[in-house]
């Protein structure tokens, strides 16, 4: 079984749509994130959601709002795409914090967003 | 955030061991060392973490040096599915901060047969 799933897979669309990446986790896991990889293969994170809440919001445009529904969902929404936007989107889920530092985060295969 | 230095590239022959440095002079005294990789076309995979102690798991090893301002991951025997960008990333303990992974650029492995 897919641990991190995400969806699609693909994603291809013109300048000004409004669209949605989706990720699951069946892990049973608290916190869930997304990050972004760039065209030059930079990883950022975008977002941190601990039980339901947000807890890191990098500067990131507010045309990007995620939502989690429940604590094993953490889906992305972007308005008014740009080409800027094009990348791929990686969701990743970890256990919360430990007396032993942070768990280590398990990433989903990607969503590769282009955006024309 | 404490930085990491790692180099670019790194080429490995196949079923030899391979030494991958880093360098974290400015780490605190309760960040963690953590490792991962990314193989082509694919998310990031946790590897390995340590505090201050060497520490070693079916994937690899992890070697902190004493001062802990630097650490070397070893793989003991490389093997063409080891070709990816290993990571070393610097974790805080505690606070909002140790929740994310801040990642630099990497060293590219490439493993010959």
């Amino acid at each position: 079984d897919t641990a991190v799933s995400q969806t699609p897979k693909y994603l291809v669309t013109q300048m000004g749509n409004d669209k949605s990446i989706k990720c699951e986790q069946n892990l049973g896991h608290d916190t869930m994130y997304w990050y972004k990889q760039d065209s030059k293969k930079f990883l950022k994170i975008m977002f941190s959601y601990n039980n339901k809440e947000l807890i890191i919001n990098e500067t990131v445009p507010n045309r990007f709002s995620p939502k989690s529904p429940d604590k094993a969902h953490l889906n992305l929404h972007i308005n008014s795409l740009e080409l800027g936007d094009s990348a791929v989107y990686f969701c990743a889920s970890s256990l919360g914090l430990s007396e032993g530092g942070a768990y280590e985060q398990y990433f989903g295969p990607g969503t590769r967003l282009t955006v024309t | 955030d404490a930085k990491t230095t790692q180099p670019n590239s790194m080429e490995s022959n196949e079923e030899e061991p391979v030494h991958l440095p880093c360098n974290h002079s400015t780490i605190s005294g309760t960040d963690y060392i953590h490792w991962y990789r990314q193989l082509p076309s694919q998310g990031p995979e946790y590897v390995i973490h340590g505090l201050t102690s060497n520490v070693n798991n079916r994937m690899a090893s992890l070697a902190i040096a004493e001062d802990r301002k630097s650490s070397t991951l070893i793989l003991h025997r490389a093997t063409l599915r080891d070709a990816a960008v290993y990571y070393c990333i610097l974790r805080a303990h505690s606070g909002a901060g140790s929740y994310q992974l801040t990642f630099g650029k990497g060293t590219k492995l490439s493993v010959i047969p």
